[in-house]
């Protein structure tokens, strides 16, 4: 079975530019958490949607927007970009919404903002 | 809130055990989870405690006391493939069920 699937692999934009990350979990997995990676940090969580709905929610902004799609499928959108978004992007597979379920990660999506 | 801290980088030789801690403070916890990440690359799951005590999966055990709010990652057999950065993750509760709050990771390197 094909793991968690992220695209584009690496993104360079431009400050104020929007961008869309995109996700497919593990088949079977409706769970999925997105995180940014700041080098040489861990990752922050992001948002988590299960179900097509919104579960959870980390201290962004709201330039950052996230859906789900009936294949559980996500994106994840970042409006009017800044240098400080540049980061690692991982998105999170998991079977459960709730409880200790393994979250397996997709290998992410680099992105640069010049 | 959670907080998480566990050391930022250590140093071992091949063949040895080294052992890596983490401490949290959590207002909700549903377990901790170990993850090895290699530069450039997505974390990938080791291991993973939610009652007290140690679990063990070939070469790597993972301890955790909840009272104390303390866990340690356990490496044995250190390989030179072993060099990567160790992150201590906790998982929330309720409406934090899909959150997991991230350590900074420890960098381990392993030197023949």
């Amino acid at each position: 079975d094909a793991g968690v699937t992220q695209s584009p692999t690496h993104l360079i934009k431009t400050r104020g530019q929007q961008v869309t990350l995109r996700c497919s979990p593990i088949s079977g997995h409706k769970s999925v958490s997105w995180y940014q990676q700041v080098l040489g940090q861990g990752p922050q969580f992001i948002f988590q949607y299960y179900e097509k709905e919104e579960r959870g929610r980390g201290n962004f902004p709201d330039r950052f927007s996230a859906r789900q799609f009936p294949n559980y499928s996500s994106e994840l959108n970042v409006n009017a970009l800044l240098l400080g978004d540049s980061a690692l992007y991982l998105c999170a597979s998991s079977s459960g919404r709730q409880g200790p379920y393994e979250q397996y990660f997709g290998p992410g999506t680099r992105l640069t903002v010049t | 809130g959670q907080n998480i801290d566990q050391p930022t980088e250590m140093t071992a030789t091949e063949g040895a055990i080294v052992q890596i801690n983490c401490t949290y403070q959590t207002s909700g916890f549903n377990g901790l989870f170990w993850y090895q990440q290699h530069a450039g690359e997505a974390p990938t799951f080791l291991s993973y405690n939610v009652l007290d005590g140690l679990e063990e999966k070939g070469r790597f055990s993972s301890f955790l006391s909840r009272s104390k709010g303390y866990s340690y990652l356990l490496l044995k057999e250190l390989q030179m493939k072993d060099s990567a950065s160790y992150l201590c993750a906790v998982r929330g509760y309720n409406t934090n069920a899909g959150k997991s709050t991230f350590g900074d990771g420890t960098t381990l390197t392993v030197k023949p």
